[in-house]
């Protein structure tokens, strides 16, 4: 069975502080996929990265970044210095290679100014 | 253009009424989804085609029709629906690679209330 578990249903930061959503997942696939998505308030789901079971390097893009742990089954996203564009649902998501994405329940993040 | 859109953006339909969803994306992907999203809620997937064949239907009930016309168009077609049956649809796109799973690109969705 494959199972992803967001335990952090909402953060609340201020603006200019970093903050970390933690993404557990579970899956016997021996390869296998990770996603990033942003669902902001007008409802659209935004792709922000896809990372296969093969590459653990970490990633940096901007003000985001991922640390991919296979030991502790963990994709955990970093934003550093928040912004209020950055409030949205966060959705860690998995795909053991099949057409199927199995979603976190999601994180909501609130950056007050 | 990558871009996934969905007409019409919001939508008010009786129990009794048939509409249609449509999806469009020009990005040249192979395979098209269509998942359902309650409030506070991940999204649920409800239909995968892949090469305009139907290849997932994950036990949707039958007053959801979907259609793939061509390979970028998606519709949903809504019959005799229920008024739990409200929710965000949302269409999505993807290219199809062998051996490995590409990203989805999501359009902005329908709001769906049904009365």
């Amino acid at each position: 069975a494959q199972k992803v578990t967001q335990a952090q249903t909402e953060i609340s930061v201020v603006e200019k502080e970093d903050v970390t959503l933690d993404c557990v997942y579970e899956t016997r696939d021996t390869t296998y996929y990770l996603f990033w998505y942003k669902q902001p308030p007008s409802g659209e789901l935004v792709f922000l990265i896809r990372r296969n079971s093969f590459d653990e390097q970490n990633e940096i893009s901007g003000r985001y970044s991922w640390n991919f742990q296979k030991s502790t089954s963990s994709f955990n996203f970093t934003i550093t210095a928040s912004q209020v564009v950055d409030s949205a649902v966060y959705f860690c998501a998995l795909n053991g290679n099949t057409d199927k994405l199995i979603f976190g329940t999601g994180t909501r993040l609130q950056v007050f100014p | 253009d990558t871009e996934v859109t969905q007409t019409p953006k919001h939508l008010v339909m009786g129990m009794t009424n048939k509409k249609s969803l449509k999806c469009e994306q020009h990005m040249g992907h192979r395979a098209m989804y269509w998942y359902k999203q309650k409030a506070k809620k991940p999204p649920e997937l409800m239909f995968v085609y892949s090469y305009e064949k139907l290849s997932i239907n994950e036990s949707v009930p039958s007053r959801f029709s979907p259609e793939c016309p061509n390979s970028s168009l998606l519709n949903l077609h809504l019959h005799a629906l229920q008024p739990e049956d409200s929710a965000l649809y949302l269409c999505a796109s993807s290219q199809v690679r062998r051996g490995a799973v590409a990203e989805q690109f999501f359009g902005p969705g329908t709001r769906l209330t049904v009365l």
